[in-house]
């Protein structure tokens, strides 16, 4: 069965640090992955997509078939990157019928 | 351009009693989704309309149905209410040929006692 995993539930780093929101899935196929963010009282919104290869704010993500991850990494996290962020897999390529993992809560401290 | 709306943003029901819930979506997209997010979890996806059709449906039972109408927005209603259907119910919309491209609602928090 498909299923996304986020292993941390919550996460913390000094400003300035590195880091690194972890995903592993389970899907039989060619994945399609995603990134979503929610800052504080705001809307789910993408935050980027691994068929794009885009940076976004600075975050980027690979994706691993090896070890069936999609990690999301930036270099040096800012306050305004505190936030909930959920990895998400495509049920079917290009039908946004979204699995999504439980999330992972990030805060940057100052 | 106008964003996803959903309404209510709250609502308290109790058990058994049935509930629908509404999401209009962005202008000019033609595809909605609905998921439902327990609380501390992620989003699960429960179905998708496409052109006034149900297309394709995750591991929710029949009681939860849904309608969408000739301009695009949708209803979720949910029969015979259980404690378990409390959550936050999300509605994303996608444009024509979106691919990859989601775009979610605030959410309407349905609460069930």
């Amino acid at each position: 069965a498909q299923r996304v995993t986020q292993p941390e539930k919550l996460l913390s780093v000094f400003k300035g640090a590195p880091v690194e929101l972890k995903c592993n899935y389970s899907y039989s196929g060619s994945p399609e992955l995603f990134w979503y963010v929610q800052y504080s009282r705001q809307r789910l919104q993408l935050l980027l997509r691994h068929i794009s290869r885009e940076s976004i704010k600075g975050f980027t993500a690979d994706l691993n078939k090896g070890e069936t991850s999609f990690h999301l990494k930036k270099p040096f996290a800012q306050e305004e990157d505190s936030a909930m962020y959920y990895c998400a897999l495509d049920l079917i390529q290009g039908a946004q019928k979204l699995v999504f993992g439980q999330g992972t809560r990030l805060t940057i401290n100052p | 351009e106008t964003g996803v709306t959903q309404s209510p943003t709250h609502l308290i029901k109790t058990r058994g009693q049935q509930v629908t819930l509404r999401c209009s979506s962005q202008s000019g997209h033609n595809t909605v989704s609905w998921y439902q997010q327990a609380l501390g979890q992620g989003p699960q996806f429960i179905f998708q309309y496409y052109r006034e059709e149900e297309n394709g449906r995750g591991n929710f039972p029949p009681r939860f149905s849904g309608l969408q109408f000739p301009n695009y927005s949708s209803e979720l209603n949910v029969n015979a209410l259980e404690l378990d259907d409390s959550a936050l119910y999300l509605c994303a919309s996608s444009p024509p040929g979106g691919w990859d491209t989601q775009y979610f609602g605030p959410g309407t928090r349905l609460t069930v006692l």
